[in-house]
């Protein structure tokens, strides 16, 4: 079963926009990722969010967590073309550091 | 470094064949997961691997799916017979430890299943 569900299942900005998606989880969290899927690079890793953190920040990535809702939201800011691709959360809940996975946005960014 | 190596990139197949997918971790990882992802979803775990040891293989059909990884490297997922419904990519990840949460990707398998 899903974990995470994704919000919007698609966005579609004009290129330097921000773009945020969101994730709501069922369980509690160990931790909670972001990956980025297209199909030049495949799946790769852009940050991890711990349970006791609220917010993080990776270059242009912002990730904050709200534990109470079960949800996190990704920004991404000042938008390129090279973002387009489809974002999962994947939340990691147990011992055996297992990942499950929502169904991902896909964002396109428009020149 | 290198990645996480997957062969084949794509296969076409008809239901009732069998077919193979291989997956080399990245040098040195000890965790490896193999994950069916179906067009529009995320990805679904089906086995982990901890060195040659199952973690977990809770999610894999074990009527049709079966997967090793003998020597604790390189392993091999293996669907015999297909079915249509198992036309998805099939990724491998490898993490270096159990848990180091971090999981690297290869680039997938895509199957078609005719």
């Amino acid at each position: 079963s899903q974990q995470g569900e994704e919000d919007p299942q698609a966005l579609s900005i004009q290129e330097g926009e921000n773009a945020t998606m969101n994730c709501s989880y069922k369980t509690s969290i160990n931790n909670l990722q972001w990956y980025r899927q297209n199909s030049g690079r495949g799946l790769v890793h852009l940050i991890l969010i711990r349970s006791n953190e609220r917010e993080k920040h990776s270059g242009r990535l912002r990730v904050t967590l709200d534990t109470s809702k079960k949800s996190s939201s990704l920004l991404i800011t000042a938008s390129r073309a090279a973002d387009t691709a489809s974002y999962f959360c994947a939340t990691d809940h147990d011992s055996n550091y297992q990942l499950i996975w929502g169904a991902g946005t896909k964002l396109i960014i428009k020149p | 470094e290198a990645g996480v190596a997957q062969s084949p990139r794509y296969k076409i197949i008809e239901k009732r064949q069998s077919v193979a997918f291989w997956c080399n971790p990245i040098s040195g990882h000890a965790t490896l997961y193999w994950y069916q992802q179906i067009l529009g979803q995320g990805p679904k775990l089906l086995i982990q691997f901890q060195n040659n040891g199952v973690v977990d293989d809770s999610q894999l059909p074990k009527d049709r799916f079966s997967a090793e990884r003998l020597k604790g490297v390189d392993s091999t997922l293996k669907i015999q017979p297909a079915k249509l419904e198992d036309s998805a990519v099939y990724l491998c990840a490898s993490s270096l430890r159990f848990g180091q949460e971090t999981q690297y990707f290869g680039p997938g398998t895509r199957l078609l299943v005719l």
